[in-house]
C-alpha cells in the first residue's frame, strides 16, 4: 500500500531556532499533501495544503510566514517551523493525495513529528 | 465549514465487551475515513468508507450519508484496541482530499 514517511518522528529544539519536517511519499507521486497540526488530547486540525510546484495554501489563523511549506517534488514537501516557540510544541502529521487520486482512495498519513520547544 | 462530532468523548471497556462509536456531519459528504490513533500519535486507516457498510476482522463500520452519520463496531475488544477513534470527512468541491477531523472518541480497554 501507499506509504507516507515523516522525519524527524521527535525533536526538541530551543526557542528562536527553527525546525524543519520533511514529508515523503515512498512509493506514489502526491501532487498534493496536507499538513496538520494536534495539541495535546485534541483532535487533528489542518494548517495548510501544499502543491507541487505552488504557494501552499494556508488555513485561517495560520501564519504563512511562521510556518513555511515548500513542495519542490511530486514526493517531498517540507514544513518549516521558523524562530519557533514553546506554544508551538505540538504533534505535526502529514498527508498525501496520490497524483491519480479518485473519490474511491483513502487518503495516507505519515506517522508525524512530535516537537517540544524549551 | 463542515461540522464533525464524534460520540462518547471517552468510554471505558472491559475486554471482550462490545462498543460502538458515532460520528455525525453537518453536510454532504465525499469521503469518510475512521482513524485508531495508537498512543505514539500514529494514525491507522481503519475504513474507507463514505456510505455502505464494511467489515474488517472485529471491526465494521456503516455510514448512513443521507442521514448524516456513521458507526463504528468494536467487537470483543482487546486491549490493543484503546487509543483515540476519529472519524474525519471531505466534503464540497474543494477538488482536494482535505479531510476535516471530528473530535475524537478515548477509548480505554481494561483487563
Amino acid at each position: 500500500g501507499a506509504v507516507v514517511s515523516q522525519h524527524p518522528s521527535r525533536v526538541i529544539c530551543k526557542s528562536g531556532t527553527s525546525v524543519k519536517i520533511e514529508c515523503r511519499s515512498l512509493d506514489f507521486q502526491a501532487t498534493t499533501m496536507f499538513w496538520y497540526r494536534q495539541f495535546p488530547k485534541q483532535s487533528l486540525m489542518l494548517m495548510a495544503t501544499s502543491n507541487e510546484g505552488s504557494k501552499a495554501t494556508y488555513e485561517q489563523g495560520v501564519e504563512k510566514d511562521k510556518f513555511l511549506i515548500n513542495h519542490a517534488s511530486l514526493t517531498l514537501s517540507t514544513l518549516t517551523v521558523t524562530s519557533a516557540h514553546p506554544e508551538d510544541s505540538s504533534f505535526y502529521i502529514c498527508s498525501a493525495e496520490l497524483l491519480t487520486f479518485s473519490y474511491n482512495s483513502p487518503l495516507h498519513f505519515g506517522n508525524g513529528t512530535r516537537l517540544t520547544v524549551t | 465549514g463542515i461540522q464533525v462530532e464524534q460520540s462518547p468523548p471517552d468510554l471505558i471497556l472491559q475486554e471482550g465487551a462490545n462498543s460502538t462509536l458515532r460520528c455525525n456531519f453537518s453536510d454532504s459528504v465525499n469521503n469518510l475515513q475512521w482513524f485508531h490513533q495508537n498512543p505514539w500519535g500514529q494514525l491507522i486507516n481503519l475504513f474507507y468508507i463514505p456510505s455502505g457498510t464494511k467489515q474488517n476482522g472485529r471491526l465494521s463500520a456503516t455510514t448512513v450519508a443521507t442521514e448524516r452519520y456513521s458507526l463504528l463496531y468494536i467487537s470483543s475488544s482487546q486491549t490493543t484496541d484503546s487509543g483515540v477513534y476519529f472519524c474525519a470527512v471531505e466534503g464540497g468541491n474543494t477538488g482536494f482530499q482535505k479531510l476535516v477531523f471530528g473530535t475524537g472518541t478515548r477509548l480505554l480497554v481494561s483487563p
